[in-house]
């Protein structure tokens, strides 16, 4: 089936630690997005991509970093320099140039102690 | 991307048609409206779009007044398994002139519906 994959779903970590979040999808979408979601608030935008090995800060990029090696995936690696890293993280993906949705993985729940 | 305003909660029975109200006054005319709505601790999932005419799929009806300051999102027959976060949105379809904020769904606060029996 096509779609759009994270894992895992729940990652425990200690604190000072980077940690890689996986997001892989077989749409052959062109864009993909990550965000962070914190209990009772709405989704945020770190980083998107709408190419291979090209993306773009979004509103919350600090301590976090992106690659884009292939279509397929956008990794996430949360670094130590992230002051606040726990929280629900959800990947996206879409076509550009198109008035289409974007389609959302079920999330990571990573949790720093 | 323009920002978008809805009541944080809303109520509704089952059985009954929920109307979910969204005010976007700064939407400029290469900006779509989208739906997505947010199961606890899921993904959120795509409900409907539009421009500018009103839109109606097996899921919801969208409702946009002539002037695209706002919009409603309409459920017809409301069942408990609706109970989510609805995200109203504006979002860029294609490139901007700049290229810089291109189709990105941008959330805000988002509505909290609550289906009761």
């Amino acid at each position: 089936d096509g779609g759009i994959t994270q894992s895992p779903k729940y990652l425990f970590r200690k604190e000072g630690q980077n940690v890689t979040l996986s997001c892989e999808q077989n749409l052959n979408h062109d864009a993909m997005y990550w965000y962070r979601q914190d209990p009772g608030q709405g989704l945020r935008l770190i980083y998107y991509s709408q190419i291979v090995n090209d993306f773009q800060k979004g509103d919350i990029a600090e301590g976090y970093s992106v690659s884009r090696e292939k279509k397929e995936s956008f990794p996430l690696t949360v670094t130590s320099a992230q002051k606040n890293p726990t929280a629900f993280y959800l990947c996206a993906s879409s076509i550009i140039g198109g008035n289409t949705e974007a389609f959302f993985g079920q999330g990571t729940r990573l949790t720093v102690v | 991307d323009a920002k978008t305003t809805q009541p944080p909660s809303m109520d509704c029975a089952e059985g009954r048609a929920a109307n979910l109200p969204c005010n976007h006054s700064t939407i400029s005319g290469n900006e779509y409206v989208y739906w997505y709505r947010q199961i606890h601790s899921q993904g959120p999932q795509y409900i409907i779009h539009g421009l500018k005419n009103n839109e109606t799929n097996e899921m919801a009806s969208l409702i946009i007044t002539e002037d695209r300051k706002s919009s409603t999102l309409i459920l017809p027959h409301a069942t408990l398994r609706d109970t989510a976060v609805y995200y109203c949105i504006v979002r860029v379809a294609g490139l901007n002139a700049g290229g810089t904020s291109y189709g990105k769904l941008t959330f805000g606060q988002g509505t909290i519906l609550t289906v009761h029996p």
